[in-house]
């Protein structure tokens, strides 16, 4: 299976706070994707990081992608209560638009 | 300005009793996804188009079925509806050239009695 899998898989911070999460998959990827989830919503994309990419900034993310170990990370920084949600990286391999997701960080950010 | 429109936001249906979720774009994307997202679980593709092309994922189960009349439009049919197959179910739509994101919908929770 493509579907990765992300570390914790809950997060729990103050206000203020970095928080970061990871994101670990099989196969070889055109590129990864993180996005996020509110509660009982759909998914909304994030930012998007190219196999040849190494580092991502949007703001107050970033994300890096070490395509040797398989691994990607996304950090969000001086975190705020609306960041509170789930999120998940998805990979893409092959010519085409297609992704399978990771399990998922939940993240709550207490104010 | 949604852009990725799932009809109804909460869908109720008896066991055994064929339900249809629809979803709408106003993107014109060439792709239209559906997925399966069961609580705290990652979404799981059921099956794609690409314009009319239809692309079902090899372990999704013949129960579910899906129609796309036109760009805009796109259908999931659960033909006789099972307990397990209370989830969320998300919409979403993209390019198909690599390296584009995806638009999701916000969903209909599908509720089995």
């Amino acid at each position: 299976s493509q579907q990765g899998e992300e570390d914790p898989q809950a997060l729990s911070i103050q206000e203020g706070e970095n928080a970061t999460m990871n994101c670990s998959y099989k196969t070889s990827i055109n590129n990864l994707q993180w996005y996020r989830q509110n509660s009982g919503r759909g998914l909304v994309h994030l930012i998007l990081i190219r196999s040849n990419e190494r580092e991502k900034h949007s703001g107050r993310l970033r994300v890096t992608l070490d395509t040797s170990k398989k691994s990607s990370s996304l950090l969000i920084t001086a975190s705020r209560a609306a960041d509170t949600a789930s999120y998940f990286c998805a990979t893409s391999a092959g010519g085409f638009n297609k992704f399978y997701f990771g399990s998922g960080t939940k993240l709550n950010v207490k104010p | 300005d949604a852009m990725v429109i799932q009809n109804p936001r909460y869908q109720v249906t008896q066991f055994g009793k064929p339900v249809t979720l629809s979803c709408s774009q106003t993107l014109n994307h060439n792709v239209m996804y559906w997925y399966q997202q069961k609580s705290s679980q990652a979404p799981k593709l059921l099956f794609h188009y690409y314009d009319k092309d239809f692309n079902n994922e090899a372990d999704t189960p013949d129960n579910f079925q899906s129609r796309r009349p036109n760009t805009s439009f796109c259908f999931l049919d659960i033909r006789s509806p099972g307990l397990g197959d209370a989830a969320m179910y998300l919409c979403a739509t993209s390019w198909r050239e690599g390296n584009q994101p995806q638009h999701f919908g916000d969903g209909t929770r599908l509720s089995i009695l």
